[in-house]
Order: C-alpha cells, then structure tokens, then sequence
C-alpha cells in the first residue's frame, strides 16, 4: 500500500503565504485531494484534482504537484484557515485510499 | 441539499458487532459510490472502506478486511458498516463520505460522524 507523508506541524503569519507538502512514496499516482478539519467538525474538501476548489472555499487556497510531492498553498493565511489539513488520494492499486497523517496550521 | 447522517455508535466491548448506518438524502442515492473513513481520538483519518455505486465491489483498508462489511440499500438510501470481532484499536469517530469524480475523485459530502468505543 501507498504512504502520504506530511509535516505534523506548520505556522504562517496572518496574512502570509504558506505549502503545506504531501510526499508520495510513488511518482506514478492518482491527483490527490486537500481536507480542512476544525476541531469537532466532520472534515471539508478544499482542494481537488489537478487544483480544483468547491463553491465556497476561497481562492487564497490552491494546489500544486511537483514529482512525487503534493502541496496545498495558502495565500495570505487567515485566523479562520487555523485548522488541521489532510491529502488523501488512491494507491497505486486505485483499489484503497490513503490519508496522509495530517498537518495542524497555526496562524500567528 | 446533500445530507448523510451517521448513527448506531456507541460502547461495546472487544469481541462483540454494532452496525452504522449512514442516512443520505438529497442526491441520487445510486449514482455514488460511498465510503466509510474513522478518526480514533487525538489521530488522523483513516480511509475504512468502499462501496461502488451499483453495490457490486467492495474495498476494505487491510486492518478490517475479514471482520468489517459495507453494503447499501438503495430503498432506504443508506449506507451500512457491519463491525464483527471489534478491537479496541477500531475505537474511532466514524464518518460516512461520498466520492464525487469530477475533476479527480474526492469525498465531497461527509456526514457528522458517529463515535464507537471499545473498551472492556
């Protein structure tokens, strides 16, 4: 089975940039997908597919790929984007799923 | 609007079964496939199983194969996890999800979550 690895911690002062990195232990793979989680809350898509956002998330969050790595980028972080966020994307088996195991924003 | 609603959590103890269930409504029951996905205390989330859309194939993470069994009605619009033989490591929020595939697939609808406990 596929493993996403990312960092378990990241901060970003208000209103500056920040990646947060998802690593694939395999360059061929399906797009992965991006999950906010505020504490008790059920998780929310951001982003998904090459850098596709839902209705309702703001265009300050986008996504990228570069080899076997994944990233999520927000733009000018806001106080309300302080949450924990997920990649998710299929195993190269396309027959299981995969989460990485979170990274938990802080904003300053 | 689109709403799934999990329930039948609760406290067991290890060796026993409970049944979720995971009430949709709002789309078309089966044009989606759906999964289950848990998050045990303090941890991350974990992808549980799959459902086709049509029923017909069933993917399971390998800590559960054998023990856990997703299905569906599409008479009742719901989504189902049997849980047999329950370990205390299967202690989790558990969350049905639906998968969209547009623009790659992703969960695009969760549900509340339902919390199950095994403990002794």
């Amino acid at each position: 089975s596929s493993e996403l690895t990312q960092d378990p911690a990241v901060s970003v002062a208000l209103g500056q940039t920040v990646r947060i990195t998802c690593q694939r232990d395999s360059v061929r793979s399906y797009f992965a997908s991006w999950y906010q989680q505020k504490p008790g809350q059920a998780p929310v898509v951001v982003i998904h597919g090459r850098n596709n956002r839902p209705s309702g998330i703001p265009d300050r969050f986008s996504a990228s790929s570069s080899g076997n790595t994944a990233s999520l980028t927000i733009t000018g972080a806001q106080a309300e984007d302080e949450a924990d966020y997920y990649c998710c994307s299929r195993d190269s088996s396309g027959d299981h799923w995969v989460f990485g195991g979170g990274t938990k924003l802080t904003v300053l | 609007q689109v709403q799934l609603v999990e329930s039948g959590g609760g406290v067991v103890q290890p060796g026993r079964s409970l049944r979720l269930s995971c009430a949709t409504s709002g789309f078309i029951f089966s044009s989606y496939a759906l999964h289950w996905v848990r998050q045990a205390p303090g941890k991350g989330l974990e992808w549980v199983a799959f459902i086709s859309y049509d029923g017909r194939n069933e993917f399971y993470v390998d800590s559960v194969k054998g023990r856990f069994t997703i299905s569906r009605d599409i008479s009742k619009k719901t989504l189902f996890l049997q849980m047999n033989s329950l370990r205390v490591e299967d202690t989790a929020v558990y969350f049905c999800a639906r998968e969209d595939l547009s623009y790659g697939d992703h969960f695009d609808f969760w549900g509340q979550g339902t919390l199950v406990t095994v403990s002794s």
